[in-house]
């Protein structure tokens, strides 16, 4: 089973406007991580937070980790219409894996 | 610095048949990680392979197996194939120390059981 539950599920804005997705999870974890996707391509490697990190930023990215409610968000500031894709959350349980346990994902779509 | 390559990129085949999937890692990781990709399950871990050995293993029947050879590229194998193996096939490399987390994904093959 899933490990993230992801919502929404489905978002529609316009240009410029910003865009927030939220990512639960059950189980202790390592990291968290957030990856995009367009049209059913390979995945994209956006940002990485660890269990210890609250907080981290990358260009127009934001992303927030609540460990206590087993939670993150993924803000996309200023979003522009080469943002629509899908976004997943993804959590490493422990240290030095591969494996990726993936939330059902956020199909963004950001209209010109 | 070449990213991950996957071949073939599509493939049909028919039940009962068995299909081998191709992945090519970034020069110098060593781990390969495969992920199946379905509209009804979602993204979901096969397996993952560091130095010919298999570190982890999903959830799925033992009709899916892998391998990894010495120079860390890897296939993956699926046989008697069923129409719910159709999916988008990914894999994806990374280092094993240092900044070991970020994974960097192929483009996938697109499988499609007829």
């Amino acid at each position: 089973s899933q490990q993230g539950e992801e919502d929404p599920q489905a978002l529609s804005i316009q240009e410029g406007e910003n865009a927030t997705m939220n990512c639960s999870y059950k189980t202790s974890i390592n990291n968290l991580q957030w990856y995009r996707q367009n049209s059913g391509r390979g995945l994209v490697h956006l940002i990485l937070i660890r269990s210890n990190e609250r907080e981290k930023h990358s260009g127009r990215l934001r992303v927030t980790l609540d460990t206590s409610k087993k939670s993150s968000s993924l803000l996309i500031t200023a979003s522009r219409a080469a943002d629509t894709a899908s976004y997943f959350c993804a959590t490493v349980l422990s240290g030095n894996t591969g494996k990726l346990i993936f939330g059902q994902g956020t199909t963004l779509q950001v209209k010109p | 610095k070449a990213g991950v390559t996957q071949t073939p990129r599509y493939l049909i085949k028919t039940r009962g048949q068995q299909v081998t999937l191709s992945c090519s890692p970034i020069s110098g990781h060593r781990s390969v990680s495969w992920y199946q990709q379905t509209p009804g399950q979602g993204l979901q871990f096969l397996f993952e392979y560091f130095s010919e050995t298999q570190r982890n293993k999903g959830n799925f029947p033992g009709r899916f197996s892998g391998r990894q050879f010495s120079n860390s590229r890897s296939e993956m194998n699926v046989s008697t194939l069923e129409l719910g193996d159709s999916a988008l096939y990914l894999c994806a490399s990374r280092k094993t120390s240092g900044d070991y987390n970020e994974q960097f994904f192929g483009p996938g093959t697109r499988l499609t059981v007829l």
